[in-house]
């Protein structure tokens, strides 16, 4: 399976700042998900998106679908500390098999109060 | 309450030893997944799970194995042939067996070899 390329692989920012990563693919994607990762734990659910150009919004946290489907964009405004952590985004690429979604590799998030 | 199982949450093995890493889940999904998480390599698929009594392989198999008697249940075995080993082992499941949906994630295995 490929490997999303997802960007930034770190950031570091000050408690009420904006945040901003995306995920881009060589595959056109039908889906994409965005997953955070406490310490120590499994990944949850953020956001997902079906649909090419669609944007999405949970609380604090905005997703928007490309227009070509080979890419995804996460956005956090007025960070807080419990934002720390590992921002994932994931999908299963058209045309792979079936049962499996391909990760990014992750953006690791710190916020400083 | 509904949700994935992992245990044992640490784990501690001497170099050439098996050891099994379980999983269980009762939120009646077909499908289910193991992944291998290394810092900075995100998430790495070793095996996955439709339906009970079948699996396919994954990105990364080699050195591992699985068994899904029950629906319930998924779990892997780290062999000695597994070049590897210490990282983080993550299960999860779905309700869409497709894969294009929602996994919901057990709270990890850290699995350390000395």
């Amino acid at each position: 399976g490929q490997q999303l390329n997802q960007s930034p692989q770190s950031m570091f920012i000050q408690e009420g700042e904006d945040v901003s990563m995306n995920c881009t693919s060589s595959s056109i994607f039908n889906t994409w998900l965005w997953y955070k990762q406490d310490p120590g734990e499994g990944p949850v659910l953020l956001i997902a998106l079906y649909k090419a150009g669609e944007l999405t919004s949970n609380g604090r946290l905005t997703a928007q679908f490309g227009i070509t489907r080979k890419d995804s964009f996460l956005n956090i405004s007025a960070s807080i500390p419990s934002d720390v952590g590992i921002y994932f985004c994931a999908g299963p690429p058209r045309g792979s098999t079936l049962g499996r979604l391909d990760f990014g590799r992750g953006t690791q998030l710190t916020v400083w109060p | 309450d509904g949700g994935i199982t992992q245990s044992p949450k640490y784990l501690f093995r001497k170099e050439g030893q098996n050891v099994t890493l379980s999983c269980e889940q009762n939120l009646n999904h077909d499908a289910m997944y193991w992944y291998r998480q290394d810092p900075g390599q995100g998430l790495r698929l070793i095996y996955y799970s439709q339906i009970v009594n079948d699996f396919q392989k994954g990105d990364i198999a080699e050195g591992y194995s699985v068994s899904r008697e029950k629906k319930e249940s998924f779990p892997l075995t780290v062999t000695s042939a597994q070049k590897n080993p210490t990282a983080f082992y993550l299960c999860a499941s779905s309700a869409d067996p497709r894969g294009t949906g929602e996994l919901f994630f057990g709270e990890g295995s850290r699995l350390t070899v000395l």
